[in-house]
């Protein structure tokens, strides 16, 4: 069956820009969740998304903001881009079970400001 | 509380040898310890899990060694491989909870 989908895989921007990531979860998950990583911090958790609601959030600036829609595909929308935005970004798809959350991430998308 | 706290941060082994990777928890109330694996240019996929009502799982090469009363739990790669190389991730979960906790990872190199 088909993986987590990203889309775009890369990406430059400039400072102040925005960006919208698109990520399209496994069939029947429900979950979607984003993560940034960066060499120097590992995988920092941004939101995670069921059933159109935010169920959860990390600690980012309101500038990171996403959403989910009725078919589970999720996107992201990072505003007035700074240069420590640059990572990649990484959008996990879970069939929800909890105590047991297995999730499938997809490939990232790599965004560079310059 | 919340933090899942990994060692070392990075490896090197050389081929053959056996890799160990460590994390310890703080917060009890953890019930679920993945393990994930990440090439370079891939996002991270789950290697293997445990529950802390057993004290080890193996799967092939792969074993996770669990201590409840020290709150801490490894990842040991028996007979290292060049395809092993990757940066590792441990997590933890609450019974109920969604979200994994995440240790920073570790960067493993198996040289040949």
């Amino acid at each position: 069956k088909a993986g987590v989908t990203q889309t775009p895989r890369y990406l430059i921007k400039t400072r102040g820009q925005q960006v919208t990531l698109s990520c399209s979860p496994i069939s029947g998950h429900r979950s979607v969740s984003w993560y940034q990583q960066t060499p120097g911090q590992g995988l920092q958790f941004l939101f995670e998304y069921f059933s159109e609601t935010q169920r959860n959030k990390g600690n980012f600036p309101g500038r990171f903001s996403g959403r989910q829609f009725s078919n589970s595909r999720s996107e992201m929308n990072v505003s007035t881009l700074e240069l420590g935005d640059s990572a990649l970004y990484l959008c996990a798809s879970s069939r929800d079970s909890p105590g047991a959350n297995v999730l499938t991430f997809g490939a990232g998308s790599r965004l560079t400001v310059l | 509380q919340q933090q899942v706290k990994q060692s070392p941060q990075s490896l090197i082994v050389q081929k053959g040898g056996i890799s160990i990777i460590n994390c310890a928890y703080e917060n009890t109330a953890f019930d679920y310890f993945p393990w994930y694996q990440q090439f370079p240019g891939k996002g991270p996929a789950l290697l293997i899990a445990i529950r802390p009502d057993v004290s080890e799982k193996k799967e092939g090469r792969f074993t996770i060694s669990f201590n409840k009363s020290a709150k801490q739990f490894s990842l040991h790669i028996m007979d290292s491989q060049p395809g092993d190389s990757a940066t590792y991730f441990c997590a933890a979960s609450m019974l109920g909870n969604y979200q994994l906790i995440w240790g920073a990872g570790t960067k493993l190199i198996i040289k040949p």
